[in-house]
């Protein structure tokens, strides 16, 4: 069973501070995605990573960076929080073989409030 | 530019009828079709999905059609129970284009009535 762990269900941040979210996964997967969702507008792609230190930006990669030193582990950094960056982050996993799309399996979220 | 629509936000359904989703897309490159499904305070699980070759896709309750020449796709749910109260994602893919990302519709709350 495929399990993907966020290290935090729920943070409050204050404006300007460094936030750190991280996103483990135990299947082996060689991507992991990490969204935002927010109302009206589903679920929208951040940044991806289809191997270590490797790093895609996604749709919407503005006010962050990500980080992979390790298969398993994919953390996303908010330089300087900022009250619009307010959300419910998901991070995902998946195993690509060439040519063949496979699922995506989603951590539980973090929900982040700026203040 | 949102390549993938759901028109509908909310739906209700009575317990025991049929629940259909819809879900149209823009992008032309999308060949693989994906059904997510997310509880509050949960991660999006998978529900179903369909590659551009087929038309329909069933498991279970949930079959998926997919009209290429419309660009439409939508999901059935048959009998609806209350455990399929959720929000309902659908999400596509250019996977045959070497683009393995997932670009998701903004979702339809699906409301079953007991």
């Amino acid at each position: 069973d495929v399990k993907v762990t966020q290290s935090s269900r729920y943070l409050v941040k204050r404006t300007g501070e460094k936030v750190f979210l991280e996103c483990v996964q135990d299947m082996d997967h060689e991507n992991m995605f990490w969204y935002r969702q927010d109302p009206g507008l589903g679920l929208r792609l951040i940044y991806f990573s289809y191997d270590v230190k490797m790093k895609e930006k996604g749709d919407i990669p503005e006010g962050y960076s990500v980080s992979r030193e390790k298969k398993e582990r994919f953390s996303l950094i908010l330089e300087s929080a900022s009250t619009n960056q307010t959300s419910m982050y998901l991070c995902a996993s998946s195993f690509s073989p060439s040519g063949k799309q496979e699922t995506q399996y989603f951590g539980p979220g973090t929900r982040l409030l700026v203040l | 530019d949102q390549q993938v629509k759901q028109n509908s936000p909310s739906l209700s359904v009575q317990e025991g009828r049929i629940s259909i989703l819809n879900c149209d897309y823009t992008n032309s490159m999308f060949d693989y079709f994906l059904w997510y499904k997310k509880y509050p305070a949960e991660g999006p699980t998978f529900l179903i999905s369909i590659s551009s070759i087929k038309d329909k896709n069933e498991d279970g309750r949930f079959t998926v059609f997919l009209n290429k020449s419309a660009k439409h796709l939508s999901l059935h749910i048959v009998p609806s129970q209350p455990g399929d109260s959720a929000v309902y994602f659908c999400a596509a893919s250019a996977i045959g284009f070497g683009n393995e990302k997932l670009t998701f519709g903004t979702g339809t709350r699906l409301t079953i009535i007991p």
